[in-house]
């Protein structure tokens, strides 16, 4: 399977409890994106990197969340501290720069359902 | 400010109908669009894009969608529905240049569902 993969699928933690999720791009797709979707909503941006470099922050990134992306290949997010209202699914994505149009479409992983307590 | 209105939270159809979905947006420019598709539990898959060039675009599925710049709409249709087709869908738009280009506005989606 060549698609976008993310792990775990669910988490179920306590509220004050850290955790951290990976996500495993496209293999030659130099970006990565993430984003939280609510019940009843639509996917929200989070973050989004290019190679290493984390290029854009949403507001809705608090200074709870971290992202990573060391080595330009696989990303981590992590929330510390967590909260109920941080219950949600979180959903990564690829993309590669595309010839005909400077931006680029993006592929998405099945998702982290985090459920906080 | 930015935005994505999917004005139907829940459309039902019969097998065999037709389907249109909507979607307009508020954006400084064109935008590039898009409609993806979302099955319970899953992730997000693009159903068809708007970059430029023919404003009626074919996707996966046999959908289509029409972009319409007077309208500022990008209605997504189907002349048959499958059962199969029962989901939950989003429209996103996207920046061309300039300010970001990173982020997807996504609406709120609108829910399908198909009676037999």
């Amino acid at each position: 399977d060549t698609g976008v993969s993310q792990d775990p699928r669910h988490k179920i933690t306590k509220r004050g409890q850290n955790v951290t999720f990976r996500c495993d791009p496209i293999s030659e797709h130099n970006r990565l994106y993430w984003y939280r979707q609510t019940l009843g909503q639509g996917p929200e941006f989070l973050t989004y990197f290019q190679n290493e470099a984390q290029l854009e922050k949403s507001r809705l990134l608090s200074d709870r969340f971290s992202a990573e992306r060391p080595k330009g290949s696989f990303s981590t997010l992590e929330i510390q501290r967590t909260e109920q209202g941080d219950s949600a699914m979180y959903l990564c994505a690829s993309s590669s720069p595309n010839r005909i149009s400077s931006y680029n479409e993006q592929f998405f992983g099945p998702g982290t359902r985090l459920t906080v307590l | 400010a930015q935005s994505v209105t999917q004005p139907d939270i829940h459309i039902t159809v019969s097998e065999g109908a037709s389907l249109e979905l909507r979607c307009n947006y508020s954006y400084g420019a064109t935008p590039y669009l898009f409609w993806y598709v979302q099955s319970p539990g899953q992730g997000l898959q693009l159903l068809l894009k708007y970059f430029s060039g023919d404003t009626l675009v074919q996707g996966i599925k046999g959908f289509e969608a029409e972009f319409k710049r007077s309208q500022s709409s990008f209605n997504l249709r189907k002349p048959s529905v499958h059962w199969s087709d029962a989901a939950e869908y989003f429209c996103a738009v996207g920046a061309r240049r300039g300010g970001s280009q990173g982020n997807l506005i996504f609406g709120k989606g609108t829910k399908l569902s198909v009676k037999p």
